[in-house]
């Protein structure tokens, strides 16, 4: 089945500590996307990627960094230096065109202790 | 700068009941897409319906129907005869071309919780 897979679903992080966030999808899509979701703040864009080996920073990239060495891959790593990083992560996909609509994984929900 | 803004935080219904949920939006663009996703609590945010700025014709999908209203900044969301099973997170959002790239605004969401 075509789709979106996040990995894991649940993960624990000591402060100071970074974290890799797994994504891969099978969907082929060119264009990738992080976005974070906190209690009634909505969906907040982290990084997005429209090709391989490109990326930008969304509206809170700070503390945060991606690489786009696949296709299907996007990983998102939490550093030490995102001072508030207990939240839940959702990644998506799509094509590159704005009418088209995103296909999100089922998110991993980071806390550090 | 594009905004969407859902003033619902949470909804509480009783099943059978009829609920709207708000949708308003801004943007300079004149060529912009709206869609409707609904976040059940396994997560995953699950596509419900888009439109387009120059489709303002309404939709009714069996209980579900959109009202997109340009003139009010407007697209809301209906369910009809809600059930249990419509108890989620439902996020309005803005899709437009910004530098080449497809820039999507997500409201904060409604939270709708149907009453048995």
């Amino acid at each position: 089945d075509g789709g979106i897979t996040q990995s894991p679903k649940y993960l624990f992080r000591k402060e100071g500590q970074n974290v890799t966030l797994s994504c891969e999808q099978n969907l082929n899509h060119d264009a990738m996307y992080w976005y974070r979701q906190d209690p009634g703040q909505g969906l907040r864009l982290i990084y997005y990627s429209q090709i391989v080996n490109d990326f930008q920073k969304g509206d809170i990239a700070e503390g945060y960094s991606v690489s786009r060495e696949k296709k299907e891959s996007f990983p998102l790593t939490v550093t030490s230096a995102q001072k508030n990083p207990t939240a839940f992560y959702l990644c998506a996909s799509s094509t590159p065109r704005p009418n088209t609509e995103a296909f999100f994984g089922q998110g991993t929900r980071l806390t550090v202790v | 700068a594009q905004k969407v803004t859902q003033a619902q935080t949470e909804i509480s219904v009783v099943e059978k009941e009829d609920v709207t949920l708000d949708c308003v939006y801004e943007t300079r663009d004149t060529t912009y897409y709206l869609f409707w996703y609904k976040q059940p609590p396994s997560g995953e945010l699950v596509f419900l319906i888009r439109r387009n700025s120059f489709d303002e014709q309404n939709e009714i999908s069996g209980r579900y129907s959109w009202n997109f209203q340009k003139s009010t900044s407007s697209f809301n969301f209906t369910i009809t005869a809600s059930q249990v099973v419509d108890s989620a997170v439902y996020f309005c959002a803005l899709s437009e071309r910004s530098g080449g790239y497809q820039k999507v605004t997500f409201g904060t969401g409604t939270k709708l919780q149907v009453i048995p």
